[in-house]
């Protein structure tokens, strides 16, 4: 079993839905969590960055952390096609020094 | 503008030969990441270091070496190519804050 699973879609929804990424893990000492967005043939970037538990906003991005169920989502407001890419969730232990794991990472196409 | 390239972006190659893959970064992190990507897997880390003449494997470093002798570079070398092989590489760099890494463009490796 893998330590970070996520769909790996693809998700196509239309233009203006609310669209929800997920990915579950096992490692209960991942304290660090990450979503990154990575364009057809281009570098992931980091999109949003959660320590711990909670929600953290900005702008028509919100990325929620479940710790006691080990859950994290990410959730894209008034969906754009300019959203259209993989989004890959990633996640650190405390003292963890970087070392990212990984989720599949999800397709996603928004469209007009 | 700081930036991490990499070169080449393409390869082709046959199985047996030596490749190296290139990876440059103006950013002087000390931290430094090679992955390959690949369908269903995500990115998995092959070697990582954390300054120079540091360096560590990661969870697939079978047949992959690198070496720092500069903060900007760290090469990846494949020993003895083989189909296997075959994948995406980005090369990846951090600096002292634990969340964001800055990915390359990628290397899309082929061997014959």
């Amino acid at each position: 079993q893998k330590e970070v699973e996520q769909d790996p879609g693809p998700l196509s929804v239309p233009e203006g839905a609310i669209v929800s990424l997920n990915c579950t893990y096992s490692n209960s000492a991942f304290q660090y969590f990450m979503w990154y967005r990575q364009y057809s043939r281009k570098g992931p970037e980091l999109l949003m960055y959660t320590y711990s538990s909670g929600n953290k906003e900005d702008g028509r991005f919100t990325a929620q952390v479940d710790k006691s169920s080990k859950y994290i989502s990410l959730f894209i407001r008034d969906s754009q096609p300019s959203d259209s890419a993989t989004y890959l969730c990633a996640m650190m232990p405390l003292g963890g020094y970087n070392k990212l794991i990984f989720g599949a990472g999800t397709r996603l196409a928004v469209h007009p | 503008d700081a930036e991490i390239t990499q070169s080449p972006r393409h390869k082709i190659t046959e199985t047996g030969r030596q490749v190296t893959l290139a990876c440059h970064q103006t950013w002087n992190h000390n931290n430094m990441f090679w992955y390959r990507q690949d369908l269903g897997h995500g990115l998995r880390l092959i070697h990582y270091s954390y300054g120079v003449h540091d360096t560590n494997k990661g969870e697939v470093s079978d047949g992959y070496s690198v070496s720092r002798s500069n903060t900007e570079d760290l090469p990846l070398t494949l020993e003895s190519a083989a189909s296997s092989q075959t994948s995406v590489y980005f090369c990846a760099s951090s600096g002292t804050t634990y969340n964001e890494q800055f990915f390359g463009p990628g290397t899309r490796l082929t061997v014959l």
